[in-house]
């Protein structure tokens, strides 16, 4: 039972690059999230999925899409990676979108942008 | 102003003392308190939780939550160097996880 798994672990790319960001849960979730951490600032919503085939903007979705590829996985994509966009991501997930319902945390990815 | 307020540190205590970590937040609307754990390079990972008001004790730990005054404590006793870590406090309305509003966190540092 490995949780939230999330790669890679660093990532350095020029600005104007692309990449994506996987992860994926084994915990039979249907709520998944993308956060982004950054000095000073706490945890900040980009996309979440309520439930399979549903997504929806976050607090700070500029710059980044998502795929809710299945009830496992969850990827965002950075189309053209900026400078802006150096930071730690942490993909979660919880049972439902509502309620207390705890959120499970992946390793995170430490991106930097040049 | 932020919606919610913790301060950064870092909090630096010498082992087995008592350990108070507090946010402040400004939205009256907030039922849900949850305190995380962060410890370096890791994700956060729910430490513990309490609905509304009172207090709620795990063990060595305690949350407290006072809705009059939009304020929150985490309070660990015995403290231990394990306990070295980044506290964030997380909020939220009823029936919405997926709004949960983080305070920026509190690195905490134990002494042996």
């Amino acid at each position: 039972n490995a949780g939230v798994t999330q790669t890679p672990k660093f990532q350095v790319l020029k600005t104007g690059q692309s990449m994506t960001l996987q992860c994926a849960q084994d915990m039979n979730h249907n709520s998944m999230y993308w956060y982004r951490q950054d000095p000073g600032m706490g945890l900040r919503l980009i996309y979440y999925s309520a439930s399979e085939g549903t997504t929806d903007k976050g607090e700070v979705p500029n710059g980044y899409n998502v795929s809710r590829l299945n009830k496992r996985e969850f990827s965002l994509r950075l189309e053209s990676a900026a400078p802006s966009q150096t930071s730690v991501y942490f993909c979660a997930s919880s049972e439902s979108s509502s309620g207390p319902y705890e959120q499970y945390f992946g390793p995170g990815t430490r991106l930097t942008v040049t | 102003q932020k919606e919610v307020e913790q301060d950064p540190g870092p909090l630096s205590v010498p082992e087995g003392a008592i350990v108070s970590l507090n946010c402040t937040y400004s939205n009256s609307a907030f039922q849900y308190f949850m305190w995380y754990r962060q410890y370096s390079r890791k994700g956060p990972e729910l430490l513990m939780y309490t609905y509304s008001s009172g207090n709620k004790e795990d063990g060595r730990f305690t949350a407290q939550v006072d809705k009059s005054s939009k304020y929150i404590s985490l309070f660990i006793r015995d403290s231990q160097p394990s306990d070295s870590a980044t506290y964030l406090c997380a909020m939220s309305e009823w029936d919405s996880n997926y709004q949960l509003i983080w305070g920026a966190g509190t690195k905490l540092i134990i002494k042996p």
